[in-house]
């Protein structure tokens, strides 16, 4: 099976940066995703790292090491409106299947 | 295009009741799932297709079923309705995951379960 942590909750300050963890034991890694959800919404795409190394999206970037089976989703300049859950989700693809496996999430909150 | 859409958006039903819920999506997308998300347990995987006539388990089947007669629809059926099935459900659609594309997820707005 897969076992993904990341951390409950988070607090930052508007203008900020934060950093969001998530590690992974898994068999079968194929790539690992970030979703954003707000309360009461579908979650949205954020980024899909496949390889070691960083990448970056305007004011989010992610970073995945398969070696260490960690990744990070870091924001920058943040804003009241990315108070949300941010979700890791990691990809398996093995002969028994082609599936993702989300983490619990964190919950974001931006404060003033 | 309406990109994935679920019906219904809320619904109640009594412990031992089956219904079905509808998901459809007009992307062309060969790969989608149905996730249920409970507080402090994160999204779940209960099925999942690879493509029409496709489907294969996730996390939680049990007390599901799913089948893939079109490349559009993928609906789930609650066989008997039990309180643990309360929850929030999600149906998704992606280009294989991994292939061209990323296989981003798109997600549907969700379907909110009470059984009683």
């Amino acid at each position: 099976g897969q076992n993904i942590d990341q951390p409950t909750e988070m607090t930052a300050t508007e203008g900020a940066i934060v950093q969001i963890n998530c590690t992974y034991q898994t068999s079968g890694f194929n790539g690992l995703f970030w979703y954003q959800q707000h309360a009461g919404e579908a979650p949205t795409f954020l980024s899909y790292n496949v390889l070691d190394g960083l990448e970056e999206k305007g004011r989010f970037s992610s970073f995945l090491s398969r070696s260490k089976g960690y990744s990070y989703l870091l924001l920058k300049e943040l804003q009241m409106k990315d108070s949300a859950s941010y979700l890791c989700a990691v990809h398996v693809l093995t002969g028994g299947g082609n599936k993702l496996t989300f983490g619990t999430g964190t919950q974001l909150k931006v404060e003033l | 295009n309406a990109g994935v859409t679920q019906t219904p958006k809320f619904q109640v039903l009594k412990t031992g009741q089956s219904m079905t819920l509808q998901c459809a999506q007009d992307m062309n997308h060969e790969y989608m799932s149905w996730y249920r998300q409970d507080p402090g347990m994160g999204l779940r995987l209960i099925h999942y297709s690879v493509g029409a006539g496709i489907t294969d388990q996730g996390e939680v089947p049990n007390g599901y079923n799913v089948s893939r007669s079109t490349t559009e629809d993928f609906p789930l059926r609650l066989l008997s309705a039990a309180p643990s099935q309360t929850s929030v459900y999600f149906c998704a659609s992606s280009y294989s995951p991994g292939s061209a594309g990323q296989g981003e997820q798109y997600f549907g707005p969700g379907t909110r379960l009470t059984v009683t």
